[in-house]
């Protein structure tokens, strides 16, 4: 089956660093995905891999290793509205979106 | 710009009652559309996706419905609603950059009581 695993809950301290892991088994690979999600709101995109290496779009960065199936989200500068779950979801060869469960991240001051 | 939008935002249903959540698309034509629903503490799951008007793949079996009666218009419905049907249901579109990423409504949340 397919299937992706992130980290139930991580807590962080603003103004530091942190770095969230997703790893996946899944029919094929059509792209990595990450999203942020506040509590009672709906998904937004953060980010996009689709080779190898290193994303870097401000504040957050995604990198992607496809031989080992891994990925993961790298929050800097960390702020209290960061405060978020982030979801990691892959499209597989069908194009389908394969979702993790979340993590919820929880900033402390 | 593409936009989307659902409603209603939130409501409460009693068990057996039926359901209607609309989602409409703007700023795009034949866009791709999904149903998802998400409950608390888990991840997002695909209830139906349509490539078109009249076209509907349903991914579970479930006493859930969705019609696409027009280009931009996709709706999920039930007959009669139940407990387990409580959750955070999101309407998606793909935005259509190099990506392909999806795009969410605001979502609506049920709660079946």
């Amino acid at each position: 089956g397919q299937n992706i695993d992130q980290p139930t809950e991580m807590t962080a301290t603003e103004g530091a660093i942190v770095q969230i892991n997703c790893t996946y088994q899944t029919s094929g690979f059509n792209g990595l995905f990450w999203y942020q999600q506040h509590a009672g709101e709906a998904p937004t995109f953060l980010s996009y891999n689709v080779l190898d290496g290193l994303e870097e779009k401000g504040r957050f960065s995604s990198f992607l290793s496809r031989s080992k199936g891994y990925s993961y989200l790298l929050l800097k500068e960390l702020q209290m509205k960061d405060s978020a779950s982030y979801l990691c979801a892959v499209r597989d060869s069908n194009y389908q979106l394969i979702w993790g469960a979340g993590t919820k991240l929880i900033i402390k001051p | 710009s593409q936009t989307i939008h659902q409603w209603p935002a939130t409501l409460v249903q009693p068990v057996g009652s039926p359901l209607s959540l609309e989602c409409t698309v703007e700023g795009t034509s034949n866009p791709n559309l999904y149903w998802y629903r998400q409950a608390a503490g888990r991840g997002l799951q695909l209830l139906f996706y349509s490539v078109g008007i009249g076209q509907i793949s349903s991914e579970v079996p479930q006493n859930l419905s969705a019609s696409r009666p027009q280009d931009r218009q996709f709706i999920l419905s039930s007959k009669k609603l139940l407990l387990s049907d409580s959750g955070f249901y999101l309407c998606a579109t793909e935005w259509s950059g190099d990506t392909g990423e999806l795009f969410f409504g605001e979502g609506s949340r049920l709660t079946v009581l």
